[in-house]
């Protein structure tokens, strides 16, 4: 099935924009959902359907989906968004869900 | 509240079996499709399976066919993973997430998780 790759670790000084990637084979023609995981707790979804953002999520997060790789964008990232974060997608053929390996934000 | 409250954390033997709960309330259970996820110490998430809302339907990730298997009780609006010749690396937190229907496997309700440790 598809493997989903994403950078082990991404730094961002508060205020500033972080950019997390999740590269796969045409992933572009997948929807692709985000979650939030702080420690301790149950993931959070963040994103949804490559650029949909659920209620109660902060407008500071968006995200982009195209070719080989779909991008979460934090923007203003504040202290309390430090957490990992992962991407997922379904596949239609052999209904089945492949997560990323995750990417702890550090916000510095 | 919409909310799913799992069962209590599990310390099993290898070779033994495990069967862990998740219970839904504050929406309606027989709408929705479930899945399970579970996450090693340290590790990222890794997806286990699915239950249609009927539980007539089940699909699991190859590593766990023959050793897994979902059945949900409407009447409870229970759901429940059995994971069965468990090893050492099945010790991890077990979560039941909800498929919200946005789009497919898009998980917006979660189990609190449960612990399940495999050790002699």
């Amino acid at each position: 099935s598809q493997v989903l790759t994403q950078p082990p670790s991404v730094s961002v000084a508060p205020g500033q924009t972080a950019r997390i990637s999740c590269g796969g084979h045409k992933i572009g023609s997948e929807s692709v959902h985000w979650y939030q995981q702080k420690p301790g707790q149950a993931p959070m979804l963040v994103i949804y359907d490559d650029d949909d953002r659920p209620s109660g999520v902060p407008e500071r997060f968006s995200g982009s989906n195209s070719g080989n790789t779909a991008t979460l964008t934090i923007s203003g990232v504040e202290a309390g968004d430090e957490a990992d974060y992962y991407c997922q997608i379904w596949h239609t053929v052999g209904d089945h869900v492949s997560f990323g390996g995750g990417t702890k934000l550090n916000v510095l | 509240q919409v909310q799913m409250v799992q069962s209590g954390a599990e310390v099993k033997k290898p070779g033994a079996s495990v069967k862990v709960s998740c219970t839904a309330s504050g929406y309606t259970f027989s709408n929705y499709y479930m899945h399970w996820v579970r996450q090693a110490p340290g590790q990222g998430l890794e997806w286990v399976g699915i239950i249609n809302p009927s539980g007539t339907r089940t699909n699991y990730a190859q590593k766990f066919e023959g050793r897994v298997t979902m059945t949900r009780d409407t009447s409870t609006s229970t759901v429940y993973m059995e994971l069965s010749k468990l090893r050492s690396d099945d010790t991890a937190v077990y979560y039941c997430a909800r498929e919200g229907g946005r789009a497919r496997a898009v998980f917006d309700l979660w189990g609190q998780g449960t612990p399940v440790t495999v050790s002699s």
